[in-house]
């Protein structure tokens, strides 16, 4: 079935040094979601990826997904500790009404 | 801003006991999920409903598992007889008014946290 991997799996950084998470699918994807869950909260919607290549931004954070619709990527810019929690793809493949969520990669800003 | 209730927020329920969660979804929404999480790790699919029926449903949701939309407002997770392993965080969640291709996001619920022992 469709895996999908996301590198690293924890980070830790110092509050204004930049994040990247990396999300990978073994199949290629319709689209693609992006999540943020704080500690003891549930997933909350960030953003949307439907087209190859697409980049969208938001405020401090950039999204990107692949030219082959198999892989994206969120980059947070300076951190900051309300940036704390895990961040999961969510890729949905065509004809399908499920989303698989990432493994997802938990962030830790320290001050 | 409308948003999907899950009830109990916390079950606790013995080895072998039947449990009931509940969600109530986004009135105008159209599809339903049940995803679970067990602690520190990821969000893991269960079940998808659209039309009254399932749509697609993992490996995990076996044949102890049901879901159900009883009256058009509440959509709920059946766990017949439980076991350890089914101590988790379960969410639902709902979207979408249209066409599967509209590609709305997920509304996730603040989930039931069921602890079996």
């Amino acid at each position: 079935g469709q895996q999908v991997m996301q590198i690293p799996q924890y980070q830790h950084v110092q509050e204004g040094e930049d994040f990247t998470t990396y999300c990978n699918s073994s199949t290629t994807l319709s689209n693609i979601q992006w999540y943020k869950q704080r500690p003891g909260g549930h997933p909350v919607f960030l953003i949307q990826l439907v087209k190859s290549g697409e980049v969208k931004k938001q405020k401090r954070l950039t999204f990107q997904f692949g030219e082959a619709k198999k892989n994206s990527s969120l980059h947070i810019t300076a951190t900051q500790t309300t940036d704390v929690g895990t961040y999961f793809c969510a890729a949905r493949g065509s004809g399908t009404y499920k989303y698989i969520f990432g493994t997802g990669t938990r962030l830790k800003v320290l001050a | 801003e409308p948003e999907v209730t899950q009830t109990p927020s916390h079950q606790v329920t013995q080895m072998g006991q039947e449990v009931i969660l509940r969600c109530v979804p986004i009135s105008n929404h159209l599809y339903f999920y049940w995803y679970r999480q067990i602690l520190g790790q990821k969000v893991e699919f269960l079940v998808s409903f659209y039309n009254n029926e399932i749509s697609e449903k993992s490996e995990i949701f076996d044949d102890q598992f049901s879901v159900e939309r009883p009256d058009g407002s509440n959509f709920t997770l059946k766990i017949r007889s439980t076991k350890l392993e089914d101590s988790a965080m379960y969410f639902c969640a709902s979207t979408g008014t249209g066409a599967v291709s509209d590609n709305s996001p997920l509304h996730f619920g603040n989930g039931t946290r069921l602890t079996v022992t």
